[in-house]
């Protein structure tokens, strides 16, 4: 069990908007930055949010981030099929003394 | 352009050891702190554990299941990372990411991952 808490799935339909939720707690994302990474089918995860709402370059600003308290959000608007992934959020946990990972969310564009 | 190009992995029984190896190239990798990631096959992401650079006396974290099992080392010379796995569990088989880390205001987090190398522990 992770010790961030996403939803193991969403769905929508191209062109309209879905939010991933990643909750946590004082220890991690209470008093961290929060990340994103975007692991395509068959390949490697790639940083897509940094510092809780921060795109690198070449991130579509589709994609955007934020963080209140103790949860974090990942929103990806005007959806496209090649948005199908699966999603992690990722924090350090000052308790455990070391990065946590959600549990992932796999991306459904119907 | 970054790279980073893990190899080492393979099959192996449990409780014996394994070495991986992550060669680094086009940045400068002694300014870096370099983790290591694994995945279990169709599962999520699970931090290994975490290797500073020498500003940070080359420290080193671990997650709590492979403390005492795993070690983290580089050789800043040849821009690599390493892993070594001793004492392996049928429940260590993933693929092993080497993944960049990134630490300045803007927080520490990953921001290059390596293509993965697979590790099947069985018998």
């Amino acid at each position: 069990q992770s010790v961030l808490t996403q939803p193991p799935s969403a769905s929508e339909t191209p062109g309209q908007r879905v939010t991933i939720s990643c909750s946590g707690s004082s220890s991690n994302i209470g008093s961290n930055y929060v990340h994103w990474h975007q692991q395509l089918p068959g390949t490697a995860p790639k940083l897509l949010i940094y510092r809780n709402n921060q795109r690198p370059s070449g991130v579509p600003d589709r994609f955007s981030g934020s963080k209140s308290g103790t949860s974090a959000s990942l929103a990806i608007s005007g959806l496209r099929s090649e948005d199908e992934a699966d999603y992690y959020c990722a924090a350090w946990d000052d308790s455990l003394s070391g990065v946590i990972f959600g549990g992932g969310t796999k991306l459904t564009v119907l | 352009e970054v790279q980073l190009v893990e190899s080492g992995g393979g099959l192996v029984q449990p409780g014996g050891s394994l070495r991986l190896s992550c060669a680094a190239s086009g940045f400068i990798f002694s300014d870096h702190y370099m983790d290591w990631v694994r995945q279990a096959p169709g599962k999520g992401l699970e931090w290994v554990g975490r290797t500073r650079n020498k500003a940070k006396s080359y420290s080193t974290d671990y997650a709590a299941s492979v403390k005492g099992r795993f070690t983290i080392s580089r050789d800043d010379s040849k821009n690599s990372v390493y892993l070594q796995m001793n004492s392996l569990r049928t429940e260590d088989t993933a693929v092993y990411y080497c993944v960049r880390v990134q630490v300045g205001s803007s927080g520490v987090f990953f921001d290059y991952w390596g293509q993965g190398t697979l590790v099947t522990v069985s018998s």
